[in-house]
């Protein structure tokens, strides 16, 4: 199956700062990739997604970039804010037209922190 | 729109109890996952419905959990009896049929589950 590896664990950054997250998959066969937020006490929640046919892809201060080749992408937030403080996971899934599969393989998750 | 509701938020039972969580899926969604979050982790599918049937049971451990849809829409999941090891949040989610194009997964609050 479908393995995700995540780092960091944890990330500070100074307010105002850029924080990056890095993610490796496993299976090339993957076309899917989401990133959630969760915030204490609360379920995950979709911020950005990108799929195989997409380099990159930005949201406002958000943006993920996908390297199919290397199988890794990353999530970039610039000009960090206190709100964006949570726990950040990437997942990857692989999706086909008339295929009832879409499960998720999580990474770990990455501890972000927004130094005031 | 409404979201995914899960019931209870929280529960703590005693090892070999058995206890059983709710979900409601986005109204419209004919997909319907459960996942394990075990603290520091990321969620881990436990099972896929599509409608009223199962797509995805794989990582269920059968001998102790179990899970029906019965009228495809609302969701339960029981354990019996319940290990020490299951204490974790479990968390609902839903998506569009994959015929949408449309495999966001949309995940409710959770049930936070400690076994003692």
């Amino acid at each position: 199956g479908e393995n995700v590896e995540q780092h960091p664990s944890t990330l500070s950054v100074q307010e105002g700062d850029s924080a990056v997250i890095k993610c490796t998959y496993s299976d090339s066969a993957s076309n899917y990739f989401p990133w959630y937020k969760q915030e204490l006490g609360k379920g995950p929640q979709l911020i950005i997604d990108i799929r195989s046919n997409v380099g990159e892809k930005k949201d406002q201060r958000i943006a993920v970039t996908l390297n199919k080749t290397a199988k890794h992408f990353s999530l970039h937030i610039t000009e960090t804010q206190p709100e964006d403080s949570a726990v950040y996971f990437c997942a990857a899934s692989m999706s086909l037209p008339g295929l009832d599969d879409y499960k998720l393989s999580f990474g770990a998750g990455t501890t972000v922190t927004v130094r005031a | 729109e409404a979201g995914v509701a899960q019931s209870p938020r929280y529960k703590i039972i005693e090892k070999r109890q058995s206890v059983a969580f709710w979900c409601n899926p986005i109204s419209g969604h004919a997909t319907l996952y459960w996942y394990q979050q075990i603290l520091g982790q990321g969620p881990k599918l436990l099972i896929q419905f599509q409608n009223n049937g199962v797509v995805d049971d794989s990582q269920l451990p059968k001998d102790r959990f179990s899970a029906e849809r019965l009228k495809g829409v609302d969701s339960t999941l029981k354990i019996q009896p319940a290990k020490l090891e299951d204490s974790a949040v479990y968390l609902c989610a839903s998506s569009f049929a994959m015929t949408d194009g449309d495999e966001t997964q949309y995940f409710g609050p959770g049930t936070r589950l400690l076994v003692l």
